[in-house]
């Protein structure tokens, strides 16, 4: 139990072009959800919480206008990189919050040309 | 900001050998928790700690919670080549809190 979705596993777009990750709690409902960026070989930073039904928290220093989250129903949160460039290339993961913790997604590899 | 500070940053060790890592914080946490990364994986849960002096096995894993509420350590034992990956320590202030990470230690195992 306990499972988190997360779609596209890796997605290649051109820069100026927008992208959505999608997380899904698929066997318990969150309404808390978690965006992490994660650069290689480096840690993972939070970008924002997402609570369901209201607007996210952005962390200092992340743009809200150009990470977009929106969190609609208990089961789903969507992170869309508007106007990406190569330098928001990057691994992201998502999070929810359940009863006992929290899940991980298996993130996201957005790469940018 | 808070921040965790974690070592060592690489690890290069014999199959067989015992591993430590650490993780200090210059302000207090609530929740210690250690994960593992599997390259382009999320991170998996390992051990949760919830209080001060806390001593949690799981198989070969083994971590405490500091007493200080500052710092964690996580060994694990007779490593094996499934060990290989990355291991955050993260922290929370409060239970539901979100959850703030370290920076890793990579385990490498040499052949």
């Amino acid at each position: 139990g306990a499972v988190v979705s997360q779609h596209p596993s890796r997605v290649i777009c051109k820069s100026g072009t927008s992208v959505k990750i999608e997380c899904r709690s698929l066997d318990f409902q969150a309404t808390t959800m978690f965006w992490y960026r994660q650069f290689p070989k480096k840690s993972l930073m939070l970008m924002a919480t997402s609570n369901e039904g209201s607007k996210a928290t952005y962390e200092q220093g992340v743009e809200k206008d150009k990470f977009l989250i929106n969190h609609a129903s208990l089961t789903l949160s969507t992170l869309t990189v508007t106007s990406a460039h190569p330098e928001d290339s990057s691994f992201y993961i998502c999070s929810a919050r359940r009863t006992g913790g929290y899940t991980f997604g298996s993130g996201t590899r957005l790469t940018v040309v | 900001g808070q921040q965790l500070n974690q070592s060592p940053q690489s690890m290069f060790i014999q199959e067989g050998e015992d591993v430590s890592m650490n993780c200090t914080s210059s302000s207090i946490f609530n929740t210690w928790l250690w994960y593992k990364q599997d390259p382009g994986e999320g991170p998996v849960l390992l051990i949760a700690l919830y209080k001060a002096g806390e001593l949690t096995s799981n198989g070969r894993l083994t971590a405490q919670f500091g007493i200080t509420r500052k710092d964690s350590f996580l060994n694990i034992s007779a490593s094996i080549p499934s060990d290989v990956g990355i291991y955050f320590c993260a922290g929370q202030v409060e239970r539901d809190d979100k959850i703030i990470f370290g920076k890793g230690t990579r385990l490498h195992i040499l052949p």
